[in-house]
């Protein structure tokens, strides 16, 4: 297990469009996060899962996007009828627990740019 | 609520020199993390260090080093005799213990390092 993986690398959709990223987290990892990066900003937090079950969700996360865990091990987020304001770069990071003792491991995350 | 500083938005240095990178926090919690990420070129957020509250030891690794001051709510952070490789974002970060800020971290807005040849 090298990391935390994230596919697609770079996604370019139209306004309107459904798009789907996943996030394969490291495997005895049971916490799962997603942020969202906007250019020239820091990571911002959009939600947080405990195996399947998702605990938080940031008031970035409107009813447009969707996050799901369904088996405890990867975990997708949907974005629906994208709009240019969702174009970023969208993070997906893991830990063994809560307190990351040993810091949070991140994907390398998937651009996506809506046009 | 938290937040996290960085007011150096870039930074230039030449190889070899040291450059010391700032972060302020504010947060209501007594119990708290601070971390520092390195994001290079390719995307990837690189963990540094994590430090708890409670703990004010200095931390040294190596060319790098942290220096944690409670009472300016700051985590500083070194880099002695820079070398190229080291050209990265550099994001400081805060969690803390408190319903809704335990499960999710707070960055600052980055600062750019650029070292010279």
């Amino acid at each position: 297990d090298t990391g935390v993986s994230q596919n697609p690398r770079h996604k370019i959709t139209k306004r309107g469009q459904n798009v789907t990223f996943r996030c394969d987290p490291i495997s005895e990892h049971n916490r799962l996060y997603w942020y969202r990066q906007t250019l020239g900003q820091g990571p911002e937090f959009l939600t947080y899962f405990q195996n399947e079950a998702q605990l938080e969700k940031s008031r970035l996360l409107s009813d447009r996007f969707s996050a799901e865990r369904p088996k405890g091990s990867f975990s997708t987020l949907e974005i629906q009828r994208t709009e240019q304001g969702d174009s970023a770069m969208y993070l997906c990071a893991s830990s063994l627990d809560v307190g990351a003792r040993g810091g949070y491991t991140f994907g390398s995350g998937t651009r996506l740019t809506v046009v | 609520a938290q937040k996290v500083t960085q007011a150096q938005t870039e930074i230039s240095v030449v190889e070899k020199e040291d450059v010391t990178l700032d972060c302020v926090y504010e947060t209501r919690d007594t119990t708290y993390y601070l971390f520092w990420y390195k994001q290079p070129p390719s995307g990837e957020l690189v963990f540094l260090i994590r430090r708890n509250s409670f703990d004010e030891q200095n931390e040294i690794s190596g060319r790098y080093s942290w220096n944690f001051q409670k009472s300016t709510s700051s985590f500083n952070f070194t880099i002695t005799a820079s070398q190229v490789v080291d050209s990265a974002v550099y994001f400081c970060a805060l969690r803390g213990r408190s319903s809704g800020s335990a499960r999710q971290l707070t960055f600052g807005s980055g600062t750019q390092l650029t070292v010279l040849p």
